[in-house]
């Protein structure tokens, strides 16, 4: 199974929205509605975002929000904070109890 | 509050067999609705699922890896271990250990590096 592609950076201003893309296969993003979205800031374990496509973990800020269409999923981020600078990656289930992470995205905060 | 905790050695030489353990507190590793999974992130780079484990014993490997990858349980000790054999220098990754639910990973280890070097 090949990793899911994303872009390698997103930027944006604070108070700006950015949008990132992952972008699988029909064995994959466009073929479950579990794709999930993680956060990583520089030296920690990564954090759940977004589950089941749009859903968010309870604590999680509701400026983040997720989608899909097709093969491909997004996650938005709106009203950009300092602290939303952070590596990013995406999941999804990929069937046979396989799940595949995506490249990840680098998203500064200009 | 569920915490996760990777242990094991943190230098392995070439072709010798990576071991780690993943100890679990604040909630039973039985809870069938739950997996119990293994990820590595080499330095610098992405993230990759290695395998899931449920408190029954059954598993799930990545097959790009399946030939090396082990995973086992042990519920008396609310804890389970990863073994990835045959490592070499692109075993070298922060390995976590982390809590599946449906098909994402909700609880994280801290991670911890393991080098493969002689």
């Amino acid at each position: 199974q090949s990793a899911l592609t994303q872009p390698p950076s997103a930027s944006g201003s604070p108070g700006q929205s950015v949008t990132i893309s992952c972008t699988g296969t029909s064995s994959d993003v466009g073929g479950y509605n579990y794709v999930s979205w993680y956060q990583q800031h520089p030296g920690q374990a990564p954090k759940l975002m977004i589950y089941e496509v749009s859903k968010r973990p309870s604590g999680v800020p509701d400026r983040f929000s997720g989608s899909k269409s097709g093969n491909t999923a997004s996650l938005t981020v709106s009203g950009l904070q300092a602290e939303d600078e952070a590596d990013y990656y995406c999941s999804s289930y990929a069937g046979s109890n396989n799940y595949v992470f995506g490249n990840g995205t680098k998203v500064t905060v200009l | 509050q569920l915490q996760l905790q990777e242990s094991g050695p943190g230098l392995v030489k070439p072709s010798e067999t990576l071991s780690l353990t993943c100890s679990v507190s604040g909630g039973s590793i039985s809870r069938s609705s739950y997996f119990w999974g293994w990820i590595r992130q080499p330095p610098g780079k992405g993230l990759e699922w290695l395998g899931n484990i449920y408190s029954s014993g059954t598993t799930y490997y990545n097959p790009s890896l399946k030939s090396r990858v082990t995973l086992s349980v042990d519920t008396s000790k609310n804890q389970y271990s990863l073994k990835l054999s045959s490592v070499t220098a692109a075993d070298t990754a922060v390995y976590y250990c982390a809590r599946g639910a449906a098909a994402e990973l909700d609880y994280w280890g801290q991670g911890t590096l393991v080098t493969v070097s002689s």
